[in-house]
């Protein structure tokens, strides 16, 4: 059964650059559109984007202009950088693979989280 | 973007009881509707797609419906496992949205 797991530091300083990677395993990366969900502390879930083994990337707008995605596929992992952290950029991080290869619409398997504080 | 706004926020049920949880969206999304159980401290588990289908594995006490902009989640005869946060989402467009949850408690 396919598993991710998130990786990265659990502790990142305003102004910088949160960088997390999720690996793939038990599964190929390829075909599939692989996103980021993140879930402040205490509230909902907020969509970051996905992107496909073949590079394509779609952001959220509320995002966009912080936000980096890409694939390794080489090392079954893809990645997420959000630059100019602040405090609200503090949660849990999951990695999440959609229902069906080629439609990243319904997220089926979930990473554990990584809990991303932001703080000096 | 596309709004979901669900209700309510939270319910407190007793085990046995029938649940049912609302999402409205805030334009005609068709049937493009997932919901999620999330228990505390874990990941979010899909448990239907396509506003009605439920996902292999997940009981039949849980089932959707609706279509345009209202949805409805529905948990009959409530289990201990199933005190947790709802969530719906839509998929129709981007970037995907997220309902703000519904916590189901013990009453």
């Amino acid at each position: 059964q396919e598993t991710l797991q998130e990786s990265g530091p659990g502790l990142v300083k305003p102004s910088e650059t949160l960088s997390l990677t999720c690996t793939v395993s038990s599964g190929s990366i390829s075909n599939f559109y692989w996103s980021w969900i993140r879930q402040p502390p205490g509230k909902g879930l907020e969509w970051i984007g996905y992107v496909h083994h073949s590079g394509t990337t779609d952001y959220n707008p509320s995002l966009k202009s912080r936000v980096t995605m890409s694939v390794d596929t080489a090392k079954n992992q893809f990645s997420l950088k959000l630059s100019s952290v602040t405090a609200a950029d503090t949660a849990v991080y999951y990695c999440a693979r959609p229902l069906w290869s080629g439609a990243p619409y319904y997220m089926d398997v979930w990473g554990k989280g990584t809990t991303v504080t932001v703080s000096s | 973007d596309i709004q979901m706004t669900q209700s309510p926020s939270s319910v407190s049920a007793s085990v046995g009881d029938s649940v049912t949880v609302t999402c409205q969206a805030s334009q005609d999304i068709g049937t493009w509707v997932a919901w999620y159980q999330q228990r505390p401290g874990n990941a979010p588990k899909i448990l239907i797609y396509a506003a009605s289908t439920l996902q292999t594995g997940v009981p039949s006490r849980f089932s959707g419906s609706g279509s345009g902009t209202a949805f409805t989640l529905t948990i009959s005869s409530l289990q201990p496992e199933d005190f947790a946060t709802y969530y719906c989402q839509q998929a129709f467009a981007f970037p995907l949205t997220l309902g703000g949850g519904t916590q189901v408690e013990i009453k």
